[in-house]
């Protein structure tokens, strides 16, 4: 089917480690996001691609990196996790323009330890 | 700068009542897209409906419809004919420029049986 794809679906971390989160999607889209979830916060974005090879800061950027080597792809890193990272994790993508609206993939729960 | 607000963060409705969710929402442009999109305990963002703000007509999707007040900047979802289904977040969401969204933070609706 059609979509985005998040992987890995759950993930368990302890403090510093590294992990990188992937962002597949099947639809063509050129742009594509990154938000994190948390309660009474709604989705903050964290870093956003325009296109194959640009990526640009968000709301939340810190302590993330994210790149965008093909246009179907959209990795975020974590360098050194920290508790305060722990959260669910939602890719998008999206067509240029705004009448579509995004297109989610299912989330990543991230636990930091 | 752009907000949305949703000062619900929990309702509760009877199966096969109609009820309401509050949006509010700050912004300069003329120009831009509001959004609700709903998320079940599956996690999956589902959009539910969209308005275009140049568009005096509210949008209607099946049971869902919204009231689009654009001089008071609110942006209200009515649920017609409530489902067991329809428990779930709703967020909503405003876009400007071409791919910039600000998401509330949130309300849980609980459907009684």
């Amino acid at each position: 089917n059609a979509g985005v794809t998040q992987t890995p679906k759950f993930r368990v971390l302890k403090t510093g480690q590294s992990m990188t989160l992937l962002c597949a999607q099947d639809m063509n889209h050129e742009y594509m996001y990154w938000y994190r979830q948390d309660p009474g916060m709604g989705l903050r974005l964290i870093h956003y691609s325009v296109g194959e090879g640009t990526t640009a800061k968000g709301e939340v950027p810190d302590g993330y990196n994210v790149s965008r080597l093909k246009k179907q792809n959209f990795l975020l890193g974590l360098e050194s996790a920290a508790p305060s990272q722990t959260s669910v994790y939602f890719c998008a993508s999206s067509i240029p323009g705004r009448r579509r609206g995004y297109t989610f993939g299912s989330g990543t729960r991230l636990t930091v330890v | 700068a752009q907000t949305v607000t949703q000062s619900q963060p929990e309702m509760s409705v009877q199966e096969a009542e109609t009820v309401t969710l509050s949006c509010t929402y700050d912004t300069s442009e003329s120009d831009y897209y509001l959004f609700w999109y709903k998320q079940p305990p599956s996690r999956q963002m589902i959009l539910v409906i969209r308005q275009e703000a140049y568009k005096q007509q509210n949008a209607t999707e099946n049971r869902f419809s919204v009231n689009f007040q654009k001089a008071a900047k609110s942006f209200s979802l009515k649920i017609s004919d409530s489902q067991l289904g329809d428990a779930a977040m709703y967020f909503c969401a405003y876009v400007y420029g071409t791919y910039k969204y600000i998401f509330g933070t949130g309300t849980r609706l609980k459907v009684l049986a």
